[in-house]
């Protein structure tokens, strides 16, 4: 069964450091999004991904934050200079929405644990 | 601010009892509500959805019930066996055409399956 992955699974940084996570979504998806869950809380949505180009952001989604798709495969999230409060687990989903006989299920990967010290 | 929320934090159900989970939903212009289940160091996994023109919809061993009226959303999973502990969370999406894939998620419930 097609599924989302992303690497790494758990990423320790220091405070400022700049950090990539990395997700290859499903293959004919064309949505793409970015949601984290820090420990103990629920799942939040930063992003979604379009046509190339952002759909829609959340407030958490400021400046330091940005995403790519650099080829044809895969999705990035990138924390330009990340902060304590940036822990959390991110997770990459995907989405065919709007194909022929598509149920618009957003498909998620396990995580990238991201533990900012 | 509107929100989604969840009654009852942890639901502890002996094997083969079936399972209620709660939803609350504030937002009434939301179109589309989705039942995840997360396992311990995974993903949220789809479980079912249903979009706010119908009341009932079925799967496999589950049942998601949405009563619009008073804003309520549950999962009824029928037999419940150890494989179904996890946390369960609802999630709505304002729109079916409009923001798609923009999930709100809701607190969680964390589920015990008790032999």
């Amino acid at each position: 069964e097609p599924e989302v992955t992303q690497t790494p699974s758990h990423q320790v940084t220091q405070m400022g450091q700049e950090v990539i996570l990395r997700c290859v979504p499903i293959s004919n998806h064309l949505y793409f999004y970015w949601y984290r869950q820090i420990l103990g809380q629920k799942v939040e949505f930063l992003v979604s991904f379009y046509n190339n180009e952002i759909s829609e952001k959340s407030e958490i989604f400021d400046d330091q934050f940005s995403v790519e798709r650099p080829d044809g495969s895969n999705f990035t999230l990138k924390i330009r200079s990340t902060k304590l409060e940036d822990s959390a687990m991110y997770f990459c989903a995907s989405s065919n929405h709007g194909a022929s006989g598509s149920t618009g299920e957003l498909f998620f990967g396990e995580g990238s644990r991201l533990t900012v010290l | 601010g509107e929100s989604v929320g969840l009654h009852l934090p942890t639901l502890s159900v002996q094997e083969g009892d079936n399972s209620i989970i709660n939803c609350a939903y504030s937002n009434s212009a939301s179109d589309y509500f989705i039942w995840y289940k997360q396992e311990s160091g995974k993903g949220p996994q789809f479980i079912i959805d249903i979009r706010s023109n119908m009341d009932k919809r079925q799967g496999q061993r589950v049942t998601v019930l949405l009563n619009k009226t008073v804003k309520h959303l549950s999962l009824q999973i029928a037999a419940t066996q150890p494989g179904d502990s996890a946390v369960y969370f609802c999630a709505e999406n304002m729109s079916w055409t409009d923001s798609w894939g923009k999930l709100q998620f809701g607190a969680g419930t964390q589920v015990v399956v008790t032999p």
